[in-house]
């Protein structure tokens, strides 16, 4: 079995302020994790993925993720948050071998002016 | 756009009332998905499709009844729906070559739907 969890319903920070959205994962064998994003009212957009090799990911807008295998954990950063980033955030897992993909129940980040 | 295209946008219909949604691909995708968002709660797996064939069927109403009749087309049929039953419906593909395939899925912007 796979599973994901994103211990934030909701993430504060100030514009110009670094941030991370959090993101554990749970499989059986090797993981492929991603991160979408989703704004009011549209269908989640993909932002980045692991497959393998650097456990850094860069991906759209200035996000980046880091894996960490012994932590199992796949935090979604940017260095310098911009209010246009406001919205819904989910992690997602795949265990290779398998079709499925898990997502978390979402992380709400919220950019202040 | 992603290249997955629901239609239509928002949906409002009434509990006897019989509707469909429409979901199609333009990206060879092998595989297709409905999803069901509900406010608060996690992303609900409903239908997976591959080559056309339904695969999984994740314990959903018969009052949903999904058609693919072909790898681009995704339906889903909707009939004496319940308010509980109001959500953002979403359509996803993905391109499943082989067991080891890394790919994530591709979303459409959904469908509002509101049972009244």
């Amino acid at each position: 079995a796979q599973s994901v969890a994103q211990p934030e319903d909701q993430v504060n920070v100030a514009e110009g302020n670094p941030l991370t959205v959090k993101c554990t994962y749970s499989v059986s064998g090797n993981p492929y994790l991603f991160w979408y994003v989703q704004y009011p009212n549209r269908g989640l957009q993909f932002l980045l993925k692991y497959i393998t090799g650097d456990n850094l990911v860069k991906g759209s807008y200035g996000f980046e993720a880091e894996f960490n295998k012994s932590q199992t954990s796949f935090h979604l950063k940017k260095p310098s948050a911009l209010v246009s980033d406001s919205a819904l955030y989910f992690c997602a897992v795949r265990d290779k071998g398998y079709q499925k993909v898990t997502f978390g129940t979402g992380t709400k980040l919220q950019v202040i002016p | 756009e992603t290249g997955v295209t629901q239609t239509p946008r928002h949906l409002v219909m009434g509990m006897t009332n019989k509707k469909s949604l429409k979901c199609e691909q333009h990206l060879g995708h092998n595989a297709m998905y409905w999803y069901k968002q509900s406010a608060k709660k996690p992303l609900e797996l409903m239908f997976v499709y591959n080559f056309k064939e339904q695969t999984e069927n994740n314990s959903v109403p018969s009052r949903f009844s999904p058609e693919c009749p072909n790898s681009s087309h995704l339906f889903l049929h909707l009939h004496t729906l319940q308010p509980e039953d109001s959500a953002l419906y979403l359509c996803a593909s993905s391109q499943e070559i082989t067991q080891a395939s890394n790919y994530g899925y591709t979303f459409g912007s959904g469908t509002r739907l509101t049972v009244v």
